[in-house]
């Protein structure tokens, strides 16, 4: 299972650190993803790690302003949100990949960043 | 900037069969795209159907079939169920990133 937290109400340019609390399997074997959806809109990839941490993506709209990282002892996925947007506001999924057969097979509920002054 | 298309919208009858697709601005889907699908209902998470093009999930019911089909990825729904009227997102894999479609809307009607 995965659980979000972390998500609220911020200001334009301001920070935000998601968390996703993983449990029930071994994490430290899978990479992770972070997907958003914005109100009414459809998903959208952000960012990918994989399970050493050695390899990490990023979505163009995100390059840069965001950082995704892991702690496998604590079982945890991180997303680093800074310089947000209007346009960052949606929920925050995170999501297990497995390799190598690339399948996002597990979803936490998501939860939901609001960006507005 | 790649764009993955889904047909917007599509209705189908209860016991009816409907096939949902999957294109890629780049050209043609191959399983090289391992492409992913997704179903989504309202205020719910996505949940995960099919992986690497065919690929069923212990969880997916029979009647959802994953194929390429004229350059593209492809859901089919058989039997359609009510319960099966959702969002269904296909995902495709560009090396260094992943893309979603767009989503098509199934109404089942």
């Amino acid at each position: 299972q995965l659980e979000e937290s972390g998500g609220g109400l911020v200001q334009p340019g301001g920070s935000l650190r998601l968390s996703c609390a993983a449990s029930g399997f071994t994490f430290s074997s899978y990479a992770m993803n972070w997907v958003r959806q914005a109100p009414g809109k459809g998903l959208e990839w952000l960012s990918y790690i994989s399970s050493s941490s050695n390899i990490i993506y990023y979505a163009d709209s995100v390059k840069g302003r965001f950082t995704i990282s892991r702690n496998n002892a604590r079982n945890a996925l991180y997303l680093q949100m800074n310089r947000l947007r209007a346009e960052d506001t949606a929920v925050y999924f995170c999501a297990r990949e497995t390799t190598p057969v690339l399948d996002m097979d597990v979803w936490g509920k998501g939860t939901t960043v609001t960006v507005s002054s | 900037q790649t764009v993955v298309t889904q047909e917007p919208s599509l209705t189908v009858s209860p016991g009816g069969t409907v096939t949902l697709t999957c294109a890629s601005s780049t050209g043609a889907v191959t399983s090289g795209y391992y492409p992913n699908w997704f179903q989504q209902k309202p205020g719910q998470a996505p949940r995960a159907l099919i992986y690497s093009t065919i690929n069923r999930h212990s969880w997916t019911p029979a009647r959802f079939s994953g194929s390429l089909l004229g350059g593209k990825a492809a859901l089919t729904l058989s039997r359609v169920q009510p319960e099966d009227e959702a969002d269904y997102y296909c995902l495709l894999y560009y090396g260094a990133t992943r893309v979603f479609g767009g989503g098509t809307k199934l109404t089942v009607l």
